[in-house]
């Protein structure tokens, strides 16, 4: 129930490609729904987040997609560049528990090749 | 302003010895996450903290494990006697209030278990 499962594990895309990551979750309690980019030897900085009441957000390159009948999520980012070479995870929030804590899927490295 | 401060970047240790990971919150958070990152898995949520409380510790394993947020000074990660299996990045993450969506990361702290 309080699980995110994030797919795939790693990804490989030409320059100027489309990157795909996806994730799916269980708990319909969850409301909010971020993603966050890390690079080797960094900690985790959030690059987008949706709530289930919008069906799509874009902020430059990248965007979310969100399904809510069928309980999944996904980031594309467009025009794929080297430098967007990084691992990506989904993460879901469930605003009952009152924490602020944050469910993350398992990661998605990715390669962006010249 | 400088951002979530984690010390040191990288511990060894030896079984059976005590590890301390330090974190200090960006300039005004007073809410600090720490969560724990396994070769090839996502961030697992160990324990949310306000000054001088533990608000939230289903993450944490019942025995070894202990953190504290004094009033004055870092947040302390504790675990005693480590064993191998401890061995993971532990990130820490600060925010101004139960803000799970203004969480900042830390670079972490890669701990080695020998």
């Amino acid at each position: 129930q309080q699980q995110v499962k994030q797919s795939p594990q790693s990804l490989i895309v030409q320059k100027g490609g489309i990157s795909i990551i996806n994730c799916a979750y269980e708990n319909t309690a969850f409301d909010y729904f971020p993603w966050y980019q890390q690079f080797p030897g960094k900690g985790p900085a959030l690059l987008i987040a949706i709530r289930p009441d919008v069906s799509e957000k874009k902020e430059g390159r990248f965007t979310i997609s969100f399904n809510k009948s069928a309980k999944q999520f996904s980031l594309h980012i467009m025009d794929s560049q080297p430098g967007d070479s990084a691992t990506y995870f989904c993460a879901a929030s469930d605003r009952s528990s009152n924490t602020g804590k944050l469910i993350f899927g398992q990661g998605t490295t990715l390669q962006v090749k010249p | 302003n400088a951002g979530v401060m984690q010390n040191p970047r990288h511990l060894v240790r030896r079984r059976g010895q005590e590890a301390r990971l330090r974190c200090s919150p960006m300039k005004g958070h007073s809410h600090v996450y720490w969560y724990r990152q396994l070769p090839e898995e996502g961030l697992k949520f160990m324990v949310y903290l306000q000054k001088e409380n533990i608000i939230d510790e289903s993450g944490m394993p019942k025995e070894r494990f202990s953190a504290e947020f004094p009033k004055e000074g870092p947040s302390i990660l504790r675990i005693q006697q480590v064993v191998r299996g401890d061995s993971a990045a532990y990130f820490c993450a600060s925010s101004p209030g139960t803000g799970r969506e203004k969480l900042f990361f830390g670079s972490g702290t890669q701990l080695s278990v020998l």
